[in-house]
Parts: structure tokens; sequence; C-alpha cells
């Protein structure tokens, strides 16, 4: 399978703790996205990696949020100090380079914060 | 008010109806247009883009009225298998970069 691959699938913690996702994107795609989804909403943009370099950063992504991408392939978002307003399905995707390039998404993770 | 507005739905047809989804967007600046669809509980799939001419793709229509800032998709024929929640998204990305913006997603049930 040559697709996305988002892990883990699910992550249920408690206020207060961090919380690590990892995102391996197609092999030959150099663009890297992450989007975060609530329930009844469409995805909403974070953040983007050209290769390794993170070029553009939304307003929603607050200081506890961090993302890296460091070897230009794989990407993690990790989330400090977690609150229940970050319960959410964290979507990776990944596209090549153009202007009409479609976006890949993987299957995403879920993370519950009780 | 949000920058991509669609109708959430749900639409019920029966198998065979043609459904119609507009999708209006606010900001002009938008570069590109897009059809994603998301069966329940997937990620976002691409279904078609949206071209200035209108373009179509077997029983899929989409239409861009860059003047009203609107676009739509037409299914002909619908399949049960189109079942699904169907999002309007603008790109308002530069330099070839999408920065895509979703809608919130209308919802279809097409039924026997």
């Amino acid at each position: 399978d040559t697709g996305v691959s988002q892990n883990p699938r699910h992550k249920i913690t408690k206020r207060g703790q961090n919380v690590t996702f990892r995102c391996d994107p197609i092999s030959e795609h150099n663009r890297l996205y992450w989007y975060r989804q609530t329930l009844g909403q469409g995805p909403e943009f974070l953040t983007y990696f050209q290769n390794e370099a993170q070029l553009e950063k939304s307003r929603l992504l607050s200081d506890r949020f961090s993302a890296e991408r460091p070897k230009g392939s794989f990407s993690t978002l990790e989330i400090q100090r977690t609150e229940q307003g970050d319960s959410a399905m964290y979507l990776c995707a990944s596209s090549s380079t153009g202007a009409r390039s479609p976006l890949h998404f993987g299957n995403g993770t879920r993370l519950t914060v009780t | 008010r949000k920058e991509v507005e669609q109708d959430p739905g749900p639409f019920n047809v029966p198998e065979g109806a043609t459904v119609a989804f507009n999708c209006t967007y606010s900001n002009s600046a938008s570069q590109s247009f897009f059809w994603y669809r998301q069966d329940c509980r997937k990620e976002p799939k691409l279904l078609m883009s949206v071209y200035s001419s209108g373009n179509e793709d077997g029983r899929f229509t989409a239409q861009l009225n860059r003047a009203s800032q609107y676009i739509s998709l037409l299914i002909r024929d619908s399949k049960l298998s189109d079942s699904a929640t169907y999002l309007c998204v603008v790109n308002r990305g530069n330099t070839g970069f999408q920065k895509l913006v979703f809608g919130t997603g209308t919802r279809l049930l097409v039924s026997p």
C-alpha cells in the first residue's frame, strides 16, 4: 500500500497529557499538510511543509502544537498539555508539486481528550 | 460568515434521481476549486476539480461561476454508492501550494 499512512488510528488521553502523531506521506510527494476535522465540520488547515521546511501555519495552531518533518519524509504533530477542545480527527495529506496536484489524505488519527 | 458555505442537507433521493449541490465562497482571490467526497469516518477523497468552463466526469458535472462566486455539482442517475458527504473546497494558496478551505459538506443519502 503506497498511500498516506497515519498512526495511531485512535488515541485517548487525559487532559494535560502530551500526544504525538505520525504521518508517512506517499514517498515521492514533497508536500505534506496537516488538517483537523471536528464532527459536522469540514477539515481545517493547520500547517504545510515543502520537503523539510514548514512554510505556513494556521492561527489554529497554538503554541501547544508543534509539527516537524525532519528529513523531508515522515512528519510528526505533537500537542502538549492537551485540552478537551483538542478532541478531533487529525488528518495528514501529501501531494506532489503543482497547483492542481490532488491532496491524498491518510485515514487520520482520532484524538479523544477526557 | 464561513468562507465556504454549503447546505448541510441531508439530501434524500431515490436511486436514479438527479441531485444538485451548491456552494458559495467569499474570497474572490481563491485560485482553484474542487469537490471532495467523504464517506462516514473515512478520509476525504478528491472527486473532481472544477474548471471555469465547467467539466464533466461520467455522471458528475461541476460548474464554476467566478462572478457570483458560486460552485455547483450535479450528480445524474444516482447510485446507492453515491451516499456520502460532498465537500466543496477552494484553494487560497499561492505559488502552487494548496491551502484548501473546506465547506462543512452536504450529506447525500441515496435510497433503493
